[in-house]
């Protein structure tokens, strides 16, 4: 598509339940990145692919998160065991290379 | 030291007034920078580029400074719907972002 799309808008989870969240790049776009933001907008950086391969995941909680980007199917962006701290709302962004990257209306999660 | 450092402001500024100011970048390595803006924690939308030359899109001015590690944004003839957060990025390795906190401009009748 000609946006980035991401589902679903809002998540509300319980301490250790387990969150899930879905970016479908703009099509064409070979790298999809993964951003958390906190409050007073400070933005961090998780996780990056390119196609199906992880990019870059220097970012990553490696305990509890991880990603994937299947073919022919939306990018996710998983939580096991979710706590307080995660709450946040979570971007994707696409571009086609190095450059400009586009971001999808994010997806707020509220752990509780 | 965070990697992108701004101004949260607020400026608030009067309609038709000129606007500006900074994003200082920590590293010395990164080679792309932008402009978003951001509404009410919306998603990003980006502004412009900002290229070593310097760039101009309308009411908008972006300038690099290599040498002092910064970059700017200039708003001319402010308009009520300026009013959001302005977010610098830079990109430096891996073709990730590093964002600043934003800095909040108010544009008032």
């Amino acid at each position: 598509g000609e946006e980035v799309a991401q589902t679903p808008k809002h998540l509300v989870r319980g301490e250790g339940q387990k969150a899930k969240l879905y970016c479908a790049p703009i099509k064409g776009h070979s790298y999809v990145f993964w951003y958390q933001q906190v409050l007073k907008n400070e933005f961090k950086f998780l996780i990056s692919f390119q196609n199906e391969n992880v990019f870059d995941e220097t970012g990553m909680p490696k305990e509890r998160f991880s990603a994937k980007c299947l073919p022919n199917s939306p990018c996710s962006l998983e939580i096991q065991a979710t706590k307080l701290e995660d709450s946040a709302v979570y971007f994707c962004a696409s571009s086609q290379s190095e450059g400009e990257q586009f971001f999808g209306p994010g997806t707020r999660l509220t752990v509780l | 030291r965070k990697e992108v450092e701004q101004d949260p402001g607020p400026f608030n500024v009067p309609e038709g007034a000129t606007v500006a100011f900074n994003c200082t970048y920590s590293n010395s390595a990164s080679q792309s920078f932008f402009w978003y803006r951001q509404d009410c924690r919306k998603e990003p939308k980006l502004l412009m580029s900002v290229y070593s030359s310097g760039n101009e899109d309308g009411r908008f001015t972006a300038q690099l400074n290599r040498a002092s590690q910064y970059i700017s944004l200039l708003i001319r003839d402010s308009k009520l719907s300026d009013s959001a957060t302005y977010l610098c990025g830079s990109g430096g390795g891996n073709y990730k972002l590093s964002f600043g906190a934003g800095t909040t401009v108010t544009v008032r009748a």
